[in-house]
């Protein structure tokens, strides 16, 4: 059974200073990762997607890696600003074969920028 | 930009009712699926939907769930007999396929409150 993990749970840090939050997946069959971010109380946000075949993607001022075969995916945030507080959270979508949807999450970084 | 609708935001219920959530998909997507997020616990797969019927569930989408698409825009989370335990965010997401490339995009959650 497919567990991701987020480390750390929660992380303070100073407006402008870059972060890397890590995620890792037991079970390296994956057909995909997708990083969200949560706001207290709202849904989810989708920030990013890496195909298994990828290496790593980048939107604005995200770059999000994935290392598959060693169960491991970063997303790295630049020069952090206090709208970026939130939860992120990483899901990866299993490569069953019989054509499964069922993302496995993670259960989130609390991110707090600090302005 | 195309959005997943969840309506209500908030329900609260008393213990045995039966309530609906209801989401509206984005309008060319054609995988739908139901997640729920326990206050302090990680997003878990529910149910996926494709073709007007059920493609895959989880452990936790037993007799007391049904999931039903009554028209071209509308796909609904039936709960019988809620329990205390059901209390929990639920998100409803869709995808465009079943492609790697293609994410998952989520609504806003439904925060069903049993009491």
């Amino acid at each position: 059974k497919q567990e991701v993990t987020q480390i750390p749970a929660a992380l303070s840090v100073p407006e402008g200073e870059n972060l890397v939050l890590n995620c890792s997946f037991t079970d390296s069959a994956i057909y995909n990762l997708q990083w969200f971010r949560q706001d207290p109380g709202k849904g989810l946000t989708s920030l990013l997607l890496i195909q298994s075949s990828q290496r790593e993607q980048t939107s604005g001022r995200l770059n999000a890696s994935l290392d598959k075969s060693s169960g491991r995916s970063t997303l790295y945030i630049a020069a952090s600003q206090p709208g970026d507080s939130a939860t992120y959270l990483c899901a990866v979508r299993p490569d069953s074969g019989a054509g499964s949807y069922q993302l496995t999450f993670g259960k989130g970084t609390k991110l707090s920028v600090i302005p | 930009e195309p959005e997943v609708t969840q309506t209500p935001s908030h329900q609260v219920t008393q213990m045995g009712q039966e309530v609906i959530l209801r989401c509206v998909p984005i309008s060319n997507h054609l995988y739908f699926y139901w997640y729920r997020q326990i206050l302090g616990q990680k997003v878990e797969f529910l149910v996926s939907f494709y073709n007007n019927e059920i493609s895959e569930k989880s452990e936790i989408f037993d007799d007391q769930f049904s999931v039903e698409r009554p028209d071209g825009s509308n796909f609904t989370l039936k709960i019988r007999s809620t329990k205390l335990e059901d209390s929990a965010m639920y998100f409803c997401a869709s995808t465009l396929g079943g492609a790697a490339n293609y994410g998952y995009t989520f609504g806003s959650g439904t925060r069903l409150t049993v009491v």
